[in-house]
Parts: structure tokens; C-alpha cells; sequence
């Protein structure tokens, strides 16, 4: 099983809105990721979690809040969040050997967000 | 700074002739290369790793090369088919990280 998923697929809030977005893996990874992807642009790291703690943060507003409850979860709190953060949000998960990525990177389909 | 460089940036090519898509890194301290897929609207699905000290891998019509020395990698994808239109990704992994560093890709069209 090389499945990452990603929920809601969809998702459309208002400025004021607070809402999550999840994503699950069952392969044993350690690290899990969270990207943004604009529309022909390839995918910008924002956060990365290693053994459940926060390892990068790429300098992302506080609008933006990760979390990661268990080695298989990971959620993303989104709070006043602008129109410009309109995008395609991608999980990923990876193996890590002593701390490091040495592995593939698997992405789950991503949830679209739309922010009116 | 862009580390990671895909050339061009949209490729297209009629059903049956082979495509090369090229990616180019400047660190030489690269740990990990690896080739992504993405149709559109959709997430990345993985196609090839390639490890530092591999020099290619293989799978089915794809072929992806590695030269650290020129900083350049390569995939192959043999007597395409319109199912191989989307854009591929190609990614680099540094020595002791934790990320991925992602060119820009190339949008492939493959027309019947």
C-alpha cells in the first residue's frame, strides 16, 4: 500500500471561515509533508514533520497551522486565510534513515482550496 | 535561486517517437534524484528513484539517467502514447536532508 490520503478533495471558505485539512498515510513513514501548488507552478514546501515534530517550517503566515496527532496523521488549520491562498495542497510521507529523507516521496491527490 | 532546472518548459510530439525530458541541478552533493508525473488538477505520482549511486533506473518504457559530474538527469520514455501527456517533475534530494528541491517541469503533449 504506496496510498496517501487526502481529505476533503474540495473545499471553498470565506475569509472568516476556520477549517482543516487532513491527510492520512499507512506505509510506516516518519516524515510527512504538507505543499502548496499554484496553477503551473510546481509544488512549494511549507512544513515538514519528522517523528510527529515540526522540523521546517518554510517561513509560512500563522494563518497556516499544521499538526500532526500520530505517525500516521497530519492535518493542516486554516484560519483567515486570504484569496491569494487559493491552491492545490499536497501531503506527502517518506522514510527517513537516522533523521534523513533517503526514500521516495509519496504524494496523496491533494486538496483543492478555493478562499472567496 | 532556482537550484533545479527543467528544459523546456512545454514539449510536444507526435504518438510513437520517444521522449527525452532533462533536468538540471547545480549541487553535486545530490543524495537522491527522483521523476514525478502530474495530470492536471491531480497530485504527483512517482515514476523513478534514482540513488547517487545509481547511474539509471528502469521501468517499463521509462529510463531515467543520472550524471552527477554534469549535474544532469534524464528520463526516457519510449514510443509514447497521448497517455503520457501531463507534466513531469523531476526532484533532487541533498546529502543529509529532509526535502525535496523541484524544478519547474515539463508539459508533455503527445498527439494521436
Amino acid at each position: 500500500d504506496t496510498e496517501v490520503t487526502q481529505t476533503p478533495k474540495h473545499l471553498v471558505m470565506g475569509m472568516t471561515n476556520k477549517k482543516s485539512l487532513k491527510c492520512e498515510q499507512h506505509m510506516g513513514h516518519r516524515a510527512m509533508y504538507w505543499y502548496k501548488q499554484k496553477a503551473k507552478k510546481p509544488p512549494e514546501l511549507m512544513f515538514v514533520y519528522s517523528y510527529e515534530k515540526l522540523s521546517i517550517n518554510e517561513s509560512v503566515p500563522s494563518r497556516f497551522s499544521p499538526e500532526c496527532p500520530n505517525s500516521s496523521l497530519l492535518n493542516l488549520h486554516l484560519h483567515a486565510l486570504q484569496p491569494e491562498d487559493s491552491a492545490l495542497y499536497l501531503c506527502a510521507s517518506s522514510q527517513l534513515d537516522m533523521g534523513f529523507l533517503t526514500g521516495e516521496l509519496f504524494f496523496g491527490e491533494g486538496s483543492r482550496l478555493t478562499v472567496l | 535561486k532556482q537550484e533545479v532546472t527543467q528544459i523546456p518548459a512545454a514539449l510536444s510530439v507526435p504518438e510513437g517517437e520517444n521522449l527525452v525530458l532533462n533536468c538540471s541541478f547545480t549541487d553535486s552533493a545530490i543524495y537522491n534524484l527522483q521523476w514525478f508525473r502530474q495530470d492536471p488538477g491531480k497530485g504527483l505520482t512517482s515514476l523513478l528513484l534514482i540513488q547517487s549511486s545509481q547511474r539509471e533506473q528502469t521501468s517499463g518504457r521509462l529510463n531515467a539517467s543520472l550524471d552527477k559530474s554534469s549535474g544532469r538527469s534524464t528520463l526516457y520514455i519510449a514510443a509514447s502514447q497521448p497517455g503520457d501527456s501531463a507534466t513531469y517533475l523531476c526532484a533532487e534530494i541533498k546529502a543529509a536532508g529532509n526535502k525535496l528541491t523541484f524544478g519547474g517541469g515539463t508539459r508533455v503533449l503527445v498527439k494521436p
